[in-house]
């Protein structure tokens, strides 16, 4: 069964440093987003991406934040300078266009800001 | 805009008891809902979801859930608990007026006692 795979499963960075969370999404699906859950609450949403461009995000999602689809297959979160609240469980997803509304999510990464 | 309420961020059953966690939702437009199960530092794993049609939808593991309109509802239930449900449950919409992201609620910690 197709799924969506996410690497590294767990990153640990020094505050300040940039991080780049991968994923590679269901192959025919089109739509794409990142969601954070902090420990112990709410899946929240940052982004979502399609036709090659941002088509929403949040407030969450400020300057510090980046999402590139570099090639066919994967499709990247940068964080470009951490802070220690940005430590939390990052989540991709993506869904089809037939069938935008069900998105199929990763395993996550969780992203440790020391 | 579309929201998501979860009633109760703790439930305890005895294993072999009804489980029932319970949801409620805000929409505009006809709702897509999903229950999403979270085990102890995993990802997201789709449980049902409600598109249209069949008001009365089973999932995976046992889990069945009823979309009631007139009750902005969508609880999850369970007839008889396994000491393997133990986990956070997440209701969510999908939001249809702004884009496709899911839209999380604050999620229920589902404890089984032996």
């Amino acid at each position: 069964e197709p799924e969506v795979t996410q690497t590294p499963s767990h990153q640990v960075t020094q505050m300040g440093q940039e991080v780049i969370l991968r994923c590679v999404p269901i192959s025919n699906h089109l739509y794409f987003y990142w969601y954070r859950q902090i420990l112990g609450q709410k899946v929240e949403f940052l982004v979502s991406f399609y036709n090659n461009e941002i088509s929403e995000k949040s407030e969450i999602f400020d300057d510090q934040f980046s999402v590139e689809r570099p090639d066919g297959s994967n499709f990247t979160l940068k964080i470009r300078s951490t802070k220690l609240e940005d430590s939390a469980m990052y989540f991709c997803a993506s869904s089809d266009r037939g069938a935008p509304t069900e998105a199929f999510f990763g395993q996550g990464t969780r992203l440790t800001v020391v | 805009a579309q929201s998501v309420t979860q009633l109760g961020s703790h439930v305890s059953v005895s294993e072999g008891a009804l489980v029932l966690l319970r949801c409620n939702y805000s929409s505009s437009v006809p709702p897509y809902l999903f229950w999403y199960v979270q085990y102890p530092n995993q990802g997201l794993q789709l449980l049902l979801k409600y598109t249209t049609g069949a008001t009365l939808v089973k999932g995976i593991n046992g889990f069945e859930a009823e979309f009631k309109k007139s009750e902005t509802s969508f609880h999850l239930t369970k007839p008889s608990a396994h000491m393997s449900d133990a986990a956070e449950y997440f209701c969510a919409v999908s939001d249809l007026t702004g884009g496709f992201k899911t839209i999380f609620g604050a999620g229920t910690r589902l404890f089984v006692k032996a």
